[in-house]
């Protein structure tokens, strides 16, 4: 079974359009996130959501919103698409109670291509 | 959070042992040390972790200095499955709210061939 699942895989849209990513884990962790890996391949932390509350939020613009509708899920909502926004796009959970002790579980991604 | 610092790149050849090297001057008494790598078009995965004491486990070993101020990541009989990305990051777990998330460096990408 799939631990953190995302969807879609791959996404290509055109510049202006509004998408959404999905993002379900079936661990029973408290804590979701999502990160971005740009072209460079550098890793960064976007939002990170415990038991539906927005506990992080870096420097994101505010055209990137998520959506936590309960503990198991955190959807990613983009508006108004940029070149620059395409990346791929991470999903993870963890259990917050134990700092993350027990490892963080990611997706396996989404790659989103702005035309 | 304390930062660490790995070499970019290491090769290995097949079926020989690999040391990956992490630094980390700064690390506190609390901080965990973590190892996570991602393979080619992958989400980063858990390889290991450890407070004070080497630790093993069915896909590496984690050999950390007496100080603390280091750490080796060792995979015994590297597989061409073995190429990725593989980074070293600190954890507290004392740590709530905003400073609970996963910071990532560069990390040093393996390559291993035959």
């Amino acid at each position: 079974d799939t631990a953190v699942s995302q969807t879609p895989k791959y996404l290509v849209t055109q510049m202006g359009n509004d998408k959404s990513i999905k993002c379900e884990q079936n661990l029973g962790h408290d804590t979701m996130y999502w990160y971005k890996q740009d072209s460079k391949k550098f890793l960064k932390i976007m939002f990170s959501y415990n038991n539906k509350e927005l506990i992080i939020n870096e420097t994101v613009p505010n055209r990137f919103s998520p959506k936590s509708p309960d503990k198991a899920h955190l959807n990613l909502h983009i508006n108004s698409l940029e070149l620059g926004d395409s990346a791929v796009y991470f999903c993870a959970s963890s259990q917050a109670q134990s700092g993350g002790i027990r490892g963080y579980t990611f997706g396996s991604g989404t790659r989103l291509t702005v035309v | 959070d304390a930062k660490t610092t790995q070499p970019n790149s290491m090769e290995s050849n097949e079926e020989e042992p690999v040391h990956l090297p992490c630094n980390h001057s700064t690390i506190s008494g609390t901080d965990y040390i973590h190892w996570y790598r991602q393979l080619p078009s992958q989400g980063p995965e858990y390889v290991i972790h450890g407070l004070t004491s080497n630790v093993n486990n069915r896909m590496a070993s984690l050999a950390i200095a007496e100080d603390r101020k280091s750490s080796t990541l060792i995979l015994h009989r590297a597989t061409l499955r073995d190429a990725a990305v593989y980074y070293c990051i600190l954890s507290n777990p004392l740590n709530t709210g905003t400073a609970s998330k996963l910071t990532f460096g560069t990390g040093t990408r393996l390559q291993v061939t035959l």
